[in-house]
């Protein structure tokens, strides 16, 4: 099985200020065809999650481009640019190479 | 406008079965590859089951393996999912969503339906 590790667990950000959420994947989520397999969803409170990254930096329809994902292979990076009130809730990275995996959550509040 | 509505949740003894359905709408039900994700009260989001847009392929989480049944008639733009023998750490939310993981934008997600397993 694939392990998804997310740190930190929770984040309070000052609006307007930038906040990065890190994910660890316990084996190599890049194939051959260049693509990482590692997706960024956020759950807002009481809401379902909704997809935000695709494809480890691809932003989904709709998502603010203050939300940007970097990284590749085992080690990925979500960042917010500038937080705003409407970013609170928990974020989940996601593996989808063998079967679909996800971290533990790192919840982010606004200070 | 897209919409996935699951139902059939509710309260369930240890032991028991149940079967929760969601129905789609507002896209073409056929072409895509559905999942079922849950999520128990107050934790992370845990993956059951895939099916592919055909239901030639389905995948199971290992920690559910043998007590799931995933399924979909795409005649009735629906998926269900069969649960045996639940247990009390089956209690959650369940959650229809399209084409998690697809390497996509098609992701979409229900409202969910609640599954409480309690004697």
């Amino acid at each position: 099985d694939i392990l998804m590790t997310q740190s930190p667990l929770s984040l309070a950000v000052t609006p307007g200020e930038p906040a990065s959420i890190s994910c660890r994947s316990s084996q190599s989520l890049l194939q051959v065809n260049g693509i990482n397999y590692l997706d960024w969803y956020l759950q807002k409170p009481g809401k379902s999650p909704q997809l935000i990254i695709y494809m480890g930096s691809n932003r989904a329809s709709g998502v603010p481009d203050r939300f940007s994902g970097s990284g590749s292979g085992t080690d990925f990076t979500l960042t917010i640019s500038r937080v705003e009130a409407e970013d609170v809730g928990v974020y989940y990275c996601m593996q989808a190479l063998r079967g679909l995996t996800f971290g533990g959550g790192t919840k982010v509040e606004i200070k | 406008e897209v919409q996935l509505v699951e139902s059939g949740g509710g309260l369930v003894k240890p032991g028991g079965s149940l079967k929760i359905s969601c129905v789609a709408s507002g896209f073409t039900f056929s072409k895509f590859t559905m999942n079922w994700v849950r999520q128990a009260p107050g934790k992370g989001l845990e993956w059951v089951s895939t099916i592919s847009s055909s239901s030639t392929y389905i995948y199971y989480a290992d920690s559910l393996k043998g007590r799931v049944h995933i399924s979909r008639d795409n005649a009735k733009n629906s998926v269900y999912l069969q649960i045996d023998g639940l247990r009390d750490d089956d209690t959650a939310v369940y959650y229809c969503a399209r084409a998690v993981g697809s390497s996509s934008a098609d992701d979409f997600w229900g409202q969910g339906t609640l599954v409480i397993v309690s004697s």
